[in-house]
């Protein structure tokens, strides 16, 4: 099974403060990564695919970078709504496997 | 517009089968390129993918719970459904289904989940 490891595990943040997450796969999964938002007791949204691609309606605030097995996902200003768990997963191969997630909470 | 409803029992004894149906609008599972998958997790945990059927009737399991999955569709009634055999406790999670898209390059993703049913596994 492929691995997903995302950093940090939890983060605190203030309004407007550009955040990254990373995510490391434990093979190289070329740019078969998605990202997705989770607030408690919501489904899952998806923000971007394939890396760096930006599902539509997503804030341009968001953004996605990588390949092989390092990715990040960067929020240039973070907004009140934007405080979520955020998921990686990769969609290269079975297992789809997701990561363990990263809790950002207001500072 | 794409919706998913996933329905099915909220309370299952240890050992019990578990059945859930996802009931889906907006799109039909015999076009090209399209699926829909199972997801789950745990409370205060974790996604963790189940399995994945496409239009074509391809079917995908997590190698880890496979012997006790197994994932089939009713074109006629725009219904997935997931049985899952011998539960436990450790089972306890809101379960998910999804809508799965492409994108060229093969690239693709779960756009559009139901908002979930939880399921407790408790005798």
């Amino acid at each position: 099974d492929i691995q997903m490891t995302q950093s940090p595990s939890s983060l605190s943040a203030s309004v407007g403060d550009r955040v990254i997450i990373t995510c490391r796969a434990s093979q190289s999964i070329s740019n078969f990564l998605n990202w997705f938002q989770q607030k408690p007791g919501k489904a899952p949204k998806l923000l971007i695919y394939a890396a760096s691609t930006l599902q539509s309606g997503v804030p341009s605030r968001f953004s996605g970078s990588g390949s092989g097995t390092d990715f990040t996902l960067t929020i240039s200003s973070l907004q009140p709504e934007d405080f979520a768990t955020y998921y990686c997963q990769q969609s290269y191969g079975t297992p789809y496997t997701f990561g363990q997630g990263a809790k950002l909470e207001i500072k | 517009q794409i919706t998913l409803k996933e329905s099915g029992p909220t309370l299952v004894k240890p050992t019990q089968t578990l059945t859930l149906t996802c009931t889906f609008s907006g799109f039909s599972l015999s076009t090209s390129g399209v699926g829909v998958g199972w997801i789950r997790q745990p409370p205060g945990k974790a996604l963790e993918w189940l399995a994945l059927i496409y239009w074509d009737d391809d079917k995908r399991y997590s190698p880890s719970l496979k012997s006790r999955l197994t994932i089939s569709k009713d074109t006629s009634k725009n219904q997935v459904v997931l049985t899952m055999t011998n539960m436990d406790p450790v089972d306890t999670g809101t379960y998910y289904c999804a809508h799965r898209d492409t994108a060229a390059g093969n690239y693709w993703y779960f756009d559009l989940w139901g908002r979930g049913i939880l399921v407790t596994v408790s005798s």
